[in-house]
């Protein structure tokens, strides 16, 4: 079955830049998604890739792809203490309203 | 608008209370999510509404009954909860076909005594 594998910690100090990594086992995984999580709160979808692709850029976020060893990665530059909340990396097979599989979630801390 | 909004925030009930979490988006998604997320865990997909209809139970127990009166609206009607039921209960929707882009509700923190 589909596995999504992420770290569960991780400090920065502001002004730093953060990357967050995942591993998925899937390989028909077809969309790749980031979602943040604050206390209290749902889940807000950051970025999301397509397999076909190998990096994504959106302002302070870059998502990069490495198909070929199913690892996905997100790059936040110039992290701000309003990043620190939780990360989940997530994947979805191809199109309609499939499963979408999480990952255990990364801990951002950014210390001031 | 693009929201999901969820009601009520927080909520205690009795093993023996029946109760309803509402879910409610006007983005004209048609397909609606019911996740449940213990502490410190990922959310776990519960049901999946497309069309108003049910078309994924991932083997919740009859506990939990969903219901989707229409296509901006979802509810999980809860009877006879444990203890272990106890968690944040997030709702999410988005549209059918292609990326599956999901937009979350604050969830219902549901405490069961």
């Amino acid at each position: 079955g589909e596995d999504v594998e992420q770290s569960l910690f991780l400090s920065v100090r502001e002004g730093d830049s953060s990357v967050i990594n995942c591993t998925y086992t899937d390989s028909s995984s077809t969309y790749l998604y980031w979602y943040k999580q604050e206390p209290g709160a749902g889940l807000q979808l950051l970025t999301y890739i397509f397999s076909n692709m190998d990096m994504k850029q959106d302002q302070r976020l870059t998502v990069l792809l490495n198909k070929k060893d199913k690892h996905l990665s997100l790059r936040i530059a110039d992290t701000q203490t309003g990043d620190s909340a939780i990360y989940f990396c997530a994947e979805s097979p191809s199109g309609g309203y499939q499963k979408v599989t999480f990952g255990i979630g990364t801990k951002l801390q950014v210390i001031p | 608008d693009t929201e999901v909004t969820q009601t009520p925030k927080h909520l205690v009930m009795g093993m023996t209370n029946k109760k309803s979490l509402k879910c409610e988006q006007h983005m004209g998604h048609r397909a609606m999510y019911w996740y449940k997320q213990k502490a410190k865990k990922p959310p776990e997909l519960m049901f999946v509404y497309s069309y108003e209809k049910l078309s994924i139970n991932e083997s919740v127990p009859s506990r939990f009954s969903p219901e989707c009166p229409n296509s901006s609206l979802l509810n999980l009607h809860l009877h006879a909860l444990q203890p272990e039921d106890s968690a944040l209960y997030l709702c999410a929707s988005s549209e059918t076909g292609g990326s599956e882009k999901l937009f979350f509700g604050s969830g219902t923190q549901l405490s069961v005594l």
